[in-house]
Parts: C-alpha cells; structure tokens; sequence
C-alpha cells in the first residue's frame, strides 16, 4: 500500500516567518495529495490539495508544490500567526477514496 | 446539516463490552468513511461506504470491528468485546462522491479501562 512519511515533526516559528513541511510518497500511481490542518480536540480540517496534473497551487499564504518524479510534495505558510499553531497532516490518494495520511508536524508560531 | 456530526465526542467503556459510535455525514454526500487516529499519528483507513454498501473494509483491523449504513446517510462503527488498544479517536468524514474531498467529523475519542 501507500507510505507517506512527513518532516519535521515538530515545527516551531517566529511569527511572521515561513513555514515549511515536507512529505514523501512511495506508490507512483497516488494521483491527489491533501494537507489538512487539526487543532485540537477537532478533526482534520482541509486547508488545501493539489493533484498529480499540477505543479503548484496557492491560497493567500499557504501554497503546495509537487515534484511527481521525486514523489514528494510540501506545504509553504508564509506570514505565519499565531493562529497557525497547529498539527499538520499530509495525505496522499492511489484510488479515489482511500488516503494514506502521514504522522503529522506540530507547529508552534511564537508570538 | 452543516458539517460531520459525531457522537458521542467522548466514550469511556469497561474492557470486553460493547460500544457504537454513530456518524450523521453531510445531507446528500452519497460517500462515508471511517478512519482511526492513535495518540500522536495520522488517521488510519478503516471502511468506505457508497451509499448504503461497504465498497472497502479492507481497513477494520478484526472481525470485532463492523460498520453500518442502511439508509445510505448514518452510519454506526460497532466493536465487540472491546480491549485497551481500542482506545483511539474514531473519525467519520464524508465526500460528495468518489474522488472528492473529504469533510471530516470532530471525531469520538474512545477509551478503554
């Protein structure tokens, strides 16, 4: 099956700086790559995604890349605040339903 | 509704008994699945429902685990004879359709002592 594995695992930031995380994927096929975004006591919240046909995608300041040949894909914050302190998720899809999440980064902006 | 809605949000149970947790996904998402999160790790794939058939249950980790969705919108995850591994947040998301994305639920946390 799919493996996804995730890096850092711990993030922290002075706010207003960029944040970066960096996810892998192993199974080539995987077409749909979502990140989500948990705080605690919630469940996982999508905050952006991209699909194997794209390279880049941008949402004010968060942004993803993919690179397909290197199988790995990353999540951009710039600007970060304090509401960005979080546990983030990446995932990757092979079919159409089923993802394979990686273990998470928290991330911590200090103030 | 508006979002995922689970419950209960938290259930603490004796080892060896029975428990469901029960998940109301979007009104008119026809796909649902369940998904298990440990302490400190990403959710973990356990079924995926179109409608009211289980399309994938390749995910429910022994026969003590089942799930149910008769009318093709509630769902409930039934576990047996429950022991302390468990213990867990049980998340329920639904999509429109296949390949969309997934709304997930604010989970159940289950606990057993």
């Amino acid at each position: 099956g799919e493996n996804v594995e995730q890096h850092p695992s711990t993030l922290s930031v002075q706010e207003g700086d960029s944040a970066v995380i960096k996810c892998t994927y192993s199974d080539s096929a995987s077409n749909y790559f979502p990140w989500y975004k948990q705080e605690l006591g919630k469940g996982p919240q999508l905050i952006i995604d991209i699909r194997s046909n794209v390279g880049e995608k941008k949402d004010q300041r968060i942004a993803v890349t993919l690179n397909k040949t290197a199988k790995h894909f990353s999540l951009h914050i710039t600007e970060t605040q304090p509401e960005d302190s979080a546990v983030y998720f990446c995932a990757a899809r092979v079919n159409d339903y089923k993802l394979s999440f990686g273990a998470g980064t928290t991330v911590t902006v200090r103030a | 509704g508006a979002g995922v809605s689970q419950t209960p949000s938290n259930k603490v149970t004796e080892k060896g008994k029975y428990v469901e947790l029960r998940c109301d996904p979007i009104s008119g998402h026809t796909a649902l699945y369940w998904y298990r999160q440990s302490l400190g790790q990403g959710p973990e794939f356990l079924i995926y429902f179109q409608g009211t058939g289980a399309a994938d249950d390749s995910g429910l980790p022994n026969d003590r685990f089942f799930a149910v969705r008769p009318e093709g919108s509630v769902s409930t995850l039934k576990i047996q004879r429950t022991e302390r591994g468990d213990s867990a947040v049980y998340l329920c998301a639904s999509s429109r359709g296949l390949g969309e994305g997934y709304t997930f639920g604010s989970g159940t946390r289950l606990t057993v002592v």
